[in-house]
């Protein structure tokens, strides 16, 4: 069966811009949680929506915000760009919600902000 | 505040030998510990877990073992292969408030040489 989708792969917006990144999840998972890479930082968590509900959110100011729609895509965004906010961004599907069901990670999204 | 650490970003060892990746963490009340291994423009694939009541997990060559009293687990890996060269993130999961938040550590990267 497919795997998880995001698109776009790459990206390169500039600072100020917003930015809308979408993931589209193994079918038949419902939930869906999103994650920033940095080299410093590791993987971040940055929120999880379950049945197009937010259940969790990370650390990340209010400029990063997601949807779930009906069919379990997901998208996140990103307001007012900062240069800070160049990182891989991976989104994860899992069959439960929460973190005890195994995460199917995609490929990521790699933005870059000059 | 870094709850989950992998205190060596690097690790090379020679083809056939053991690899042992360690991870500590500070908080008493994670539930449950995974490994995901991640090859550079991929996502993080899910390898290994552990329960917080068990103390050793196998499965073929990668074993997770958990030290509860010391706050560390390790992954071991015998014998390593060069396609095991990748970056391994140690993953933690805390229940609160009825929802799940899965905490990641900044990873390891893992060099296998022929």
């Amino acid at each position: 069966k497919a795997g998880v989708t995001q698109t776009p792969r790459y990206l390169i917006k500039t600072r100020g811009q917003q930015v809308t990144l979408s993931c589209s999840p193994i079918s038949g998972h419902r939930s869906v949680s999103w994650y920033q890479q940095t080299p410093g930082q590791g993987l971040q968590f940055l929120f999880e929506y379950f049945s197009e509900t937010q259940r969790n959110k990370g650390n990340f100011p209010g400029r990063f915000s997601g949807r779930q729609f009906s069919n379990s895509r997901s998208e996140m965004n990103v307001s007012t760009l900062e240069l800070g906010d160049s990182a891989l961004y991976l989104c994860a599907s899992s069959l439960l919600a929460g973190a005890a069901g195994e995460l199917f990670f995609g490929e990521g999204s790699r933005l870059t902000v000059l | 505040d870094q709850q989950v650490k992998q205190n060596s970003p690097s690790l090379s060892v020679q083809e056939g030998r053991i690899s042992i990746l360690n991870c500590d963490y500070t908080n008493s009340m994670f539930d449950y510990f995974l490994w995901y291994k991640k090859y550079p423009a991929e996502g993080p694939t899910f390898l290994i877990s552990i329960s917080s009541i068990k103390d050793k997990n196998e499965d073929g060559r990668f074993t997770v073992f958990l030290n509860k009293s010391a706050k560390h687990l390790s992954l071991h890996i015998v014998p390593s292969q060069p396609g095991d060269s990748a970056v391994y993130f140690c993953a933690a999961t805390l229940t609160q408030g009825g929802s799940e938040k899965l905490v990641f550590g900044k990873g390891t990267k893992l060099t296998v040489n022929p």
